[in-house]
Formats: structure tokens, C-alpha cells, sequence
């Protein structure tokens, strides 16, 4: 079956950068769009980014934009999201979701999450 | 602009059924969405997906209690005969441009 693991989350100060991970498995990841979304404590889902199947097309929420990076590895079947010049507002729980297509489209299966919190 | 704008909360008795809403901004009314439902301190669950015509697909395991519908702009998700574990957060999700958009999400009270 579907299966997204993140990691890579912590408590990182204001201006600092970090990189997460999600581990897939149990489908094609060379075949789907994957996102990541994120959830402020408290608050709504929020969507991140996006990268198509072939890491061809990469879009960013006006929030992050500029800030984070989304990349993959088909070859090991990962998704990545750097993340440079933490703020507080990124504090938020971090999930790494997959696409029903290769490109943009709504979400079929989503990972359990990593925690980042930006704190001094 | 696409907006996607859900009812902050609502409530039914258990063993009853709820129509939540899902509203899309005048003139995105061929767009899919998707249902997704996330209970308290767990990742979201994808449940369905609604086309234009009412149409849907539902996620692996999603139980018939749970329908899909449309009618313009709105897109409706239905629970049918409550239970208490369906009391959750529900989040209406679409795209335009490349760009995924969530509603605010629907907090659901099973009284």
C-alpha cells in the first residue's frame, strides 16, 4: 500500500535553514506530481508546493516562494523540501502528500507528517 | 481568482445525515474538488473526489456513507447515518493554474 514517511523536522532558530525529507513506497513515484502542505498548530491546511512527476514543473505558495525549494529523487524515491531563512509563521507541521496525477491535481494519499518549529 | 470557501462548523445528531458545503468562486464551476478528512492529531485522509456533474470517486476503505454531489459552484460532501467517529475536520481541495487551493475546512460535531 501507499506509504509517505517524513522526516527531518525540529526546533531550528529564526533565519536558519533545514531540509526534509518523504520516503515513498508502495506505488510508481516516478509517475506522480507530489506536494508538500503544511498545518500551523491550531490552524488549516495550507499547501506548500508542488513538483510533476519529472521535477519538470514546480510550483510555490506566495508565502514560501523565494524560500523553500521542492526537488526529488526518482531514482531513490524521495521528495525533498529545503527550507532557507526560517520565520516563526513557518512553524507548522510539515505533510508530504501525492498527487492522483503526474501533474497538479487533487491529493490521494497523504504521510502522517514532521514537526518544524522555529523558535530562538 | 479561485476561492474555495467552506462553513467553519457544523453538527448532527448520531445516526442522522449532514450535507457539508464547499463553495467555489463564480466561474469555476467545471472544477473538480476533493473531500478530505483529518480527526484531531492525525494526517489528513483523502475520501473522495467530485466532479462538475456530481460524480465521484472515492479513496481506498472510504465506507457508502460517504457521497459526493455538486450543483454550480457548490460541492456537497454527505454522511449518512453518523457516527461518532466521524466527527472531524473535513477540508474541500481544488487546483487552477497549477496551484492547489484548500478551503478552511469544516468542523463537524456528531451531537
Amino acid at each position: 500500500q501507499v506509504q509517505l514517511a517524513e522526516s527531518g523536522g525540529g526546533v531550528v532558530q529564526p533565519g536558519r535553514s533545514l531540509r526534509l525529507s518523504c520516503a515513498a513506497s508502495g506505488f510508481d513515484f516516478s509517475r506522480y506530481a507530489m506536494h508538500w502542505v503544511r498545518q500551523a498548530p491550531g490552524k488549516g491546511l495550507e499547501w506548500v508546493a508542488v513538483i510533476w512527476y519529472d521535477g519538470s514543473n514546480k510550483y510555490y505558495a506566495e508565502s514560501v516562494k523565494g524560500r523553500f525549494t521542492i526537488s526529488r529523487d526518482n531514482s531513490k524515491n524521495t521528495l525533498y523540501l529545503e527550507v532557507f531563512s526560517l520565520r516563526a509563521e513557518d512553524t507548522a507541521l510539515y505533510y508530504c502528500a501525492k498527487s492522483r496525477h503526474s501533474g497538479t491535481t487533487f491529493i490521494d494519499y497523504w504521510g502522517q507528517g514532521t514537526l518544524v518549529t522555529v523558535s530562538s | 481568482q479561485l476561492v474555495v470557501t467552506q462553513s467553519p462548523s457544523a453538527s448532527a445528531s448520531l445516526g442522522a445525515s449532514v450535507k457539508v458545503t464547499c463553495t467555489l468562486s463564480s466561474g469555476y464551476s467545471d472544477h473538480i474538488i476533493a473531500w478530505h478528512q483529518q480527526h484531531p492529531e492525525k494526517g489528513p485522509r483523502f475520501l473522495m473526489k467530485v466532479d462538475s456533474d456530481g460524480s465521484h470517486i472515492k479513496g481506498d476503505g472510504i465506507p457508502d456513507r460517504f457521497s459526493g454531489s455538486s450543483s454550480g459552484t457548490e460541492r456537497y460532501l454527505t454522511i449518512s447515518s453518523l457516527q461518532s467517529e466521524d466527527e472531524a475536520d473535513y477540508y474541500c481541495q481544488t487546483w487552477g493554474s497549477g496551484i492547489p487551493v484548500f478551503g478552511g475546512g469544516t468542523k463537524l460535531t456528531v451531537l
